[in-house]
């Protein structure tokens, strides 16, 4: 069975810095990498998703990237913001896609705090 | 565009009532649907997931049960809620003719069973 784990498990910075969460799963066999932010007692927002043949994707400050082979990803903040502050999570979809139907498996996600 | 809703936003039940939350996707048709719990200190666990009007499948055996009965409607429901139901229930949805199979979450619906 597939098992993402997210380290740290919480992260306090200040304004301005640049940051780095990571992911780990067990099983190098996935089709997709999704990172996911929530806000508290809201639904999850993707942010980035990275297929198992890419090694990176980019959306504005945002940078995920993806060593399959290792199971390793990693999403990269530039400049962080106060309204960056929310639990990031990670998730895997395993398999091919003939055998996936979009199951997702999730780490337990980092909880960042960006302060003033 | 597509969106996801769920509802209610918030509900208190007692232990052995019934439950009934709705979840409905607009803008797209035949999605992959899930429901999934997260549950204070733990992941997000998947519930059921549905790839078409009237099937489900179940992931972890428990005494709540799922229906679809139309294609951008899934519903979660139990007969008798325990404590342990407490939660915030989470639906998704993916499209089907995308080979990206990115998900998309709803608001959720808090649950505290009391």
């Amino acid at each position: 069975k597939q098992e993402v784990t997210q380290i740290p498990a919480a992260l306090s910075v200040p304004e301005g810095e640049n940051l780095v969460l990571n992911c780990s799963f067990t099983d190098s066999a996935i089709y997709n990498l999704q990172w996911f932010r929530q806000d508290p007692g809201k639904g999850l927002t993707s942010l980035l998703l990275i297929q198992s043949s890419q090694r990176e994707q980019t959306s504005g400050r945002l940078n995920a990237s993806l060593d399959k082979s290792s199971g390793r990803s990693t999403l990269y903040i530039a400049a962080s913001q106060p309204g960056d502050s929310a639990t990031y999570l990670c998730a895997v979809r395993p398999g091919n896609r003939g055998s996936t139907l979009g199951r997702l498996y999730f780490g337990r996600g980092t909880q960042l705090t960006v302060w003033p | 565009s597509q969106t996801i809703h769920q509802w209610p936003a918030t509900l208190v039940q007692p232990v052995g009532s019934p439950l009934s939350l709705e979840c409905t996707v607009e803008g797209t048709s035949n999605p992959n649907l899930y429901w999934y719990r997260q549950a204070a200190g733990r992941g997000l666990q998947l519930l059921f997931y549905s790839v078409g009007i009237g099937q489900i499948s179940s992931e972890v055996p428990q005494n709540l049960s799922a229906s679809r009965p139309q294609d951008r409607q899934f519903i979660l429901s139990s007969k008798k809620l325990l404590l342990s139901d407490s939660g915030f229930y989470l639906c998704a949805w993916t499209k089907t003719l995308n080979w990206s199979y990115e998900q998309y979450f709803g608001p959720g619906t808090r649950l505290t069973v009391t």
